[in-house]
């Protein structure tokens, strides 16, 4: 089982339209979670961190599940420029162990 | 401007023989990371460094070196004995935080390598 786990996609969504991420993970003790946004053949920038309390940023809403393992990324109304591919991170304390999600491709169409 | 620059962008290599990746930071990070991305896959860690001259091997390792001698440098050779170096390096930085792997990356643009 991978450490990090995302569906790859792609998903083919309408403008307009809501789509979700879902990403799990293995380590129990992990600490520390985010979504991470890549444009084609571009570096990942930090969309979002992840809280237990969930966190929302305009369009954008990400929730944490310990006890199930998984972190979601909502996409609400989605623009053209939302298309991208979305690493979802995973942060685990006692050195620098961070992983990385394979990433979710998302294209939106007009 | 504070930010990470990685260079050059492409980079083509023949078989057999050393290259070595820029990365410099001027957000004066303490730690600083390479990593390797191919088609489909997650990053992968290869080498990370959380202070001047010290380095500790990622994930993949083999095939590449690294050195840390200031704070804003940390450069990559990938070497002739890295069997399958075509791929995307990505060079990222972050500040140090109680020695956890907390804190939130950021990444350089990126060099594509290209074995000939």
């Amino acid at each position: 089982r991978k450490e990090v786990e995302q569906d790859p996609g792609p998903f083919n969504v309408p403008e307009g339209a809501t789509v979700a991420f879902n990403c799990t993970y293995s380590n129990s003790a992990s600490q520390s979670f985010f979504w991470y946004r890549q444009d084609c053949r571009k570096e990942p920038k930090l969309l979002m961190s992840v809280y237990s309390s969930g966190n929302e940023d305009g369009r954008f809403t990400a929730q944490l599940n310990r006890a199930s393992q998984y972190i979601s990324l909502l996409i609400r109304d989605s623009k053209l420029s939302d298309s991208a591919t979305y690493l979802c991170v995973v942060g685990n304390t006692g050195g620098f162990k961070t992983i990385f999600g394979a990433g979710t491709r998302l294209f939106v169409k007009a | 401007d504070g930010g990470i620059t990685q260079s050059p962008k492409y980079l083509f290599r023949k078989e057999g023989q050393n290259v070595t990746l820029s990365c410099e930071q001027n957000l004066n990070h303490d730690a600083m990371y390479w990593y390797r991305q191919d088609p489909g896959q997650g990053l992968r860690l290869i080498y990370y460094s959380q202070i001047v001259n010290d380095f500790q091997k990622g994930d993949i390792a083999e095939g590449y070196s690294v050195s840390r001698e200031k704070k804003e440098s940390f450069p990559l050779t990938v070497t002739s004995a890295q069997k399958n170096p075509t791929a995307f390096y990505l060079c990222a930085s972050s500040p140090w935080a109680r020695g956890f792997s907390t804190d939130t990356q950021y990444f350089g643009p990126g060099t594509r390598l290209t074995v000939l």
